[in-house]
C-alpha cells in the first residue's frame, strides 16, 4: 500500500519570503501522479499543482513549483513571495497508475503567513 | 454554480440517528468518491463508485454505506451514528477517462454526533 508523509505538522513564512513544504511517499509503482492540495478556512480543497512521474521536469504554477525526485521518492512544494492568502493547511497526494481509483493523502502541514 | 455540491454544510446529530449525506455533481463525471477527514490524519476514503451499478468499499467503510442513484448523485449514510464518525465528510469526483487524474471536491460536510 502507499503512503505519504508528511514530517511538518505546521509551518510559518514571512510575507514575501519564500517558504518549501515537506513530502515524501513509498509506493513500489513506477507510473503515477502526485499532487498538492491547499485547504483554507473555509474547508474547500483546492488543487495547487500537479505533477506526473513519467515527467522529468519540475510542474510549476505562478508562485507554486515543486522538487520532485523520483528516485528519493520526494515531492516537496515550494510558495515563492508568499502572500496572506497562502495561509492555509497544505495535503501531499498520491494516485497510483496501476491502480488509480483512490488519492492516498498526507497528513496535512499547516502554513501560516506573517505580516 | 458549484459543480460538485454537498448537502448540508453542517449537521448536528444524536447518537444512534440515521444520517444521510448527499453529494450532486454536474460536470459529468463517471466517477465519484466519498473521503472523512480528522484533524491530523489526511483524507481517508470511504467509499467509491465508478458508475452506477459500480460501488467499491475504500478503507474505511465500516459503519457506512452509499447510493448511487444517478451519475450525478452519490449518497453516504450513516446507519447509527456514533460520536466516532464526527468529523468533516468530502464528495469528490474524476472524469473517466482523465488526462490529470484531478479529482474535483465538494465543500465539505461537517458532522458531529453527540
Amino acid at each position: 500500500a502507499q503512503t505519504v508523509t508528511q514530517s511538518q505538522p505546521e509551518m510559518s513564512v514571512q510575507e514575501a519570503e519564500t517558504v518549501t513544504l515537506s513530502c515524501t511517499y513509498d509506493t513500489s509503482e513506477s507510473d503515477y501522479y502526485l499532487f498538492w492540495y491547499k485547504q483554507p478556512p473555509s474547508r474547500q480543497m483546492i488543487l495547487v499543482i500537479r505533477q506526473e512521474a513519467y515527467k522529468q521536469q519540475n510542474a510549476t504554477e505562478n508562485r507554486f513549483s515543486v522538487n520532485f525526485q523520483k528516485a528519493a521518492k520526494s515531492f516537496s512544494l515550494k510558495i515563492s513571495d508568499s502572500q496572506l492568502g497562502d495561509a492555509a493547511m497544505y495535503f501531499c497526494a498520491f494516485l497510483g497508475g496501476g491502480s488509480n481509483y483512490k488519492l492516498t493523502f498526507g497528513k496535512g502541514t499547516l502554513l501560516t503567513v506573517n505580516p | 454554480d458549484a459543480d460538485v455540491t454537498q448537502t448540508p454544510r453542517n449537521r448536528i446529530t444524536k447518537t444512534g440517528k440515521r444520517i444521510m449525506l448527499e453529494c450532486s455533481q454536474t460536470k459529468g463525471h463517471d466517477r465519484m468518491y466519498w473521503y472523512r477527514q480528522d484533524p491530523g490524519l489526511g483524507l481517508r476514503l470511504i467509499y467509491y463508485s465508478f458508475d452506477v451499478k459500480d460501488i467499491n468499499k475504500g478503507e474505511i467503510s465500516d459503519g457506512y454505506s452509499v447510493s448511487r442513484q444517478a451519475q450525478a448523485k452519490f449518497s453516504l449514510s450513516l446507519e447509527s451514528a456514533i460520536p466516532n464518525q464526527t468529523a468533516l465528510y468530502f464528495c469528490a469526483t474524476r472524469p473517466t477517462p482523465s488526462s490529470y487524474n484531478e479529482q474535483f471536491f465538494g465543500p465539505g460536510t461537517r458532522l458531529t454526533v453527540l
